[in-house]
C-alpha cells in the first residue's frame, strides 16, 4: 500500500535558522508528492508539489526535491521566520482507476522563536 | 468569502448523540472528502465522493456515514457519537479536470468533543 513517514516533531528553531523536515514514502505506483502546511486554527493548504522524479517544488522560500532513488521528499528552508510556525504534512497521491487520493504523513510541528 | 466552509466550527456533545457536520464549497469542484485529524496520526480519510452519485469508504469509515446532497454539499454524520471520535474534522475538495493530481482544498475544520 501507500504510506508516508515524516521525521518526528516537534521542531523548535530560532529565527533565521536552517530547516529540514524529512519525508520518505512507499507507493504502489508512481506518486505525485506534496507538502501541505497548517497554520494555527486553519485548514491545510498546499505549500509545494512535485509530480516526477528530480522535480523541485518551491514556494515561499521552501523547497523539496523528488528523489525516486531514495523515495524521499525532504522539505528545506534556508532561513525560517516566526511566521513559518505551523504544522507541516508530507503527502502523496497515486492515480487509481477511479481517481486519486492523498495519503498523509503524521505531521511535524514547527515552532520558530524570535 | 471562504471557498470551503464547515459548520459548526466547534461542537461539544455527549456519548450516544447523533451529530451532523456540514461542508459546502463554492469552488465548483466535483470531488469532496472528509478527514479526521488526531495528534501524531496526521489526517485519515473517512469518506470521499467523486461525484454526486459516488460515495466511497476511506480508511476509517466505521461509525460514520455521509450524504452528498448536491455537488456543493457533503455532510458527515456520527449516528451515535463515542468519546474516541473526539477529533478535528476537515472537509476538502478537488477538481477532477485539474492537471494537478492530488491537489485538495481544505475547509477550516470542525473541532468535535464527545463527552
Amino acid at each position: 500500500g501507500n504510506s508516508v513517514t515524516q521525521m518526528e516533531g516537534p521542531v523548535t528553531l530560532s529565527e533565521e535558522a536552517f530547516l529540514t523536515i524529512n519525508c520518505t514514502y512507499t507507493a504502489t505506483g508512481y506518486p505525485s508528492l506534496f507538502w501541505y502546511v497548517q497554520y494555527p486554527g486553519e485548514g491545510l493548504q498546499l505549500l509545494l508539489k512535485a509530480t516526477k522524479a528530480d522535480d523541485k517544488g518551491s514556494n515561499k522560500g521552501f523547497e523539496a526535491t523528488y528523489r525516486k532513488e531514495t523515495t524521499s521528499f525532504h522539505l528545506e528552508k534556508g532561513s525560517v521566520q516566526v511566521s513559518d510556525s505551523a504544522v507541516y504534512f508530507c503527502a502523496l497521491s497515486v492515480r487509481e482507476t477511479s481517481g486519486s487520493r492523498l495519503t498523509f504523513g503524521e505531521g511535524t510541528q514547527l515552532t520558530v522563536n524570535p | 468569502d471562504a471557498d470551503v466552509t464547515q459548520t459548526p466550527r466547534n461542537r461539544i456533545t455527549k456519548t450516544g448523540k447523533r451529530i451532523m457536520l456540514e461542508c459546502s464549497q463554492t469552488k465548483g469542484h466535483d470531488r469532496m472528502y472528509w478527514y479526521r485529524q488526531d495528534p501524531g496520526l496526521g489526517l485519515r480519510l473517512i469518506y470521499y465522493s467523486f461525484d454526486v452519485k459516488d460515495i466511497n469508504k476511506g480508511e476509517i469509515s466505521d461509525g460514520y456515514s455521509v450524504s452528498r446532497q448536491a455537488q456543493a454539499k457533503f455532510s458527515l454524520s456520527l449516528e451515535s457519537a463515542i468519546p474516541n471520535q473526539t477529533a478535528l474534522y476537515f472537509c476538502a475538495t478537488s477538481d477532477s479536470t485539474s492537471g494537478v493530481l492530488g491537489e485538495q482544498f481544505f475547509g477550516p475544520g470542525t473541532r468535535l468533543t464527545v463527552l
